[in-house]
């Protein structure tokens, strides 16, 4: 069964850590995004990756970076985590043609910055 | 960024009764999806719709495209418990896809 597997269901991390999220596909997809979901905002997008060592930043890049040192895997840095980061993030993958396969999604990370 | 808006924003109904979610938007998408998010999970693909005017069904839920490929609509028959779930909506403009903010469905037995 194919999949998008993020490393974290559940974290919580101080005020000014660095956080990373890891997040793996394993369908040979080219493109890889990542998003923060609120409750009454909707999924924004933060960075995508249309192939490795590739980053466009998406609507809301600030307060984050993200690298994708290979094609599968494509990881979410929190340079200082700070509270209003406190949300469930999502990583996706699609093949280039995305307009016929869509989004795969991964289960999420909750993250708590405290 | 491109906007879709979702309506209802909630729903509860109960087991057996119809209902119809909307998304609209004032941009044009070259194709439109719609995804199942389930409590704790990430989003599922249930339709692409790629046509104005296209209607595609899939099993209970029917969904369509509007003719000037700016809004869509889902509408489910008999609506039942397993249905119940945030309902988003996604148009493909330009390099990205764009979400709604979703319609949570609550199903009562």
């Amino acid at each position: 069964d194919v999949k998008v597997t993020q490393s974290s269901r559940y974290l919580v991390k101080r005020t000014g850590e660095k956080v990373f999220l890891e997040c793996v596909q394993d369908m040979d997809h080219e493109n890889m995004f990542w998003y923060r979901q609120d409750p009454g905002l909707g999924l924004r997008l933060i960075y995508f990756s249309y192939d490795v060592k590739m980053k466009e930043k998406g609507d809301i890049p600030e307060g984050y970076s993200v690298s994708r040192e290979k094609k599968e895997r494509f990881s979410l840095i929190l340079e200082s985590a700070s509270t209003n980061q406190t949300s469930m993030y999502l990583c996706a993958s699609s093949p280039s043609d995305r307009g016929n396969y869509g989004y795969t999604f991964g289960s999420g990370t909750r993250l708590t910055v405290v | 960024t491109q906007l879709l808006e979702q309506s209802p924003q909630f729903l509860s109904i109960q087991e057996g009764e119809n209902l119809t979610v909307y998304c609209n938007s004032s941009s044009v998408f070259s194709s439109l999806q719609w995804y199942r998010q389930e409590p704790g999970e990430g989003p599922v693909l249930l339709v692409t719709v790629v046509t104005g005017g296209e209607v595609k069904k899939l099993k209970r839920l029917t969904f369509q495209f509007g003719d000037a490929r700016k809004d869509s609509s889902l509408h489910i028959t008999a609506a039942q418990p397993g249905d119940t779930g945030l309902y988003l909506c996604a148009g493909e403009g330009g390099n990205q896809f764009y979400f709604g903010t979703g319609t949570s469905l609550t199903v009562i037995p």
